[in-house]
């Protein structure tokens, strides 16, 4: 079946510094992913959305500058969470949507990211 | 505006119950609805999902939900429940064209008693 990464899993980092977080498609082909955020006990709520070869667009209130999504290829998104503050510790995580139509989003395992 | 509610936060039951998860969407024109299950430690799985056609759906593991479209509700049930059923879940909706990002309920935490 299709199969979501997230690279790296976990990451500790200190305020000020930049955190990039990657997210594959293994065995498919992804025109869109997406990347959601989950803060402890709440649900997932959709950052930007991710088009390869295109700028990504972001829902509202997300600071694009911050959270900059680059979609290179077919199988990669990077999310990279700039200038870290505290308050950006949470569970990141993306999913991707084939090429092919089914429009099913696959999610990947997330990533857990503390700014100290 | 875009939204899903999901009625409980917590439910507990015993082995061999059967379970109803409420779920209402608002949303503007044609909507997709899914059910996600994430399991402790574990990444979002699909349970079932609705497009079009049949508003009973079928899922894996037993599960099913019923698409009532005048009541804007997708609730998710299982006849008899497993201890292996504890987990999170999370009834979603998109746009009905399919590329757009979902939108979530808070989730319901389901914990079955052996």
């Amino acid at each position: 079946g299709a199969v979501v990464s997230q690279h790296p899993s976990r990451v500790i980092c200190k305020s000020g510094t930049s955190v990039k977080i990657e997210c594959r498609s293994l065995d498919f082909q992804a025109t869109t992913m997406f990347w959601y955020r989950q803060f402890p006990k709440q649900s997932l709520m959709l950052m930007a959305t991710s088009n390869e070869g295109s700028k990504a667009t972001y829902e509202q209130g997300v600071e694009k500058d911050k959270f900059l999504i680059n979609h290179a290829s077919l199988t990669l998104s990077t999310l990279t969470v700039t200038s870290a503050h505290p308050e950006d510790s949470s569970f990141y995580i993306c999913s991707a949507s084939e090429t092919s139509g089914s429009y099913e989003q696959y999610f990947g395992p997330g990533t857990r990211l503390t700014v100290t | 505006a875009q939204s899903v509610s999901q009625h409980n936060h917590h439910v507990i039951l015993s082995e061999a119950a059967s379970l109803e998860l409420g779920c209402n969407y608002s949303y503007g024109g044609t909507v997709n609805l899914f059910w996600y299950v994430q399991y402790p430690g574990q990444h979002l799985q699909l349970l079932l999902k609705y497009f079009s056609g049949d508003p009973l759906v079928k899922g894996i593991k037993g599960f099913e939900a019923e698409f009532i479209k005048s009541k804007f509700s997708f609730n998710l049930r299982k006849p008899s429940v497993q201890w292996s059923d504890t987990a999170e879940y999370f009834c979603a909706a998109g746009s009905g064209g399919g590329a757009d990002g979902l939108t979530f309920g808070k989730g319901t935490h389901l914990i079955i008693q052996p």
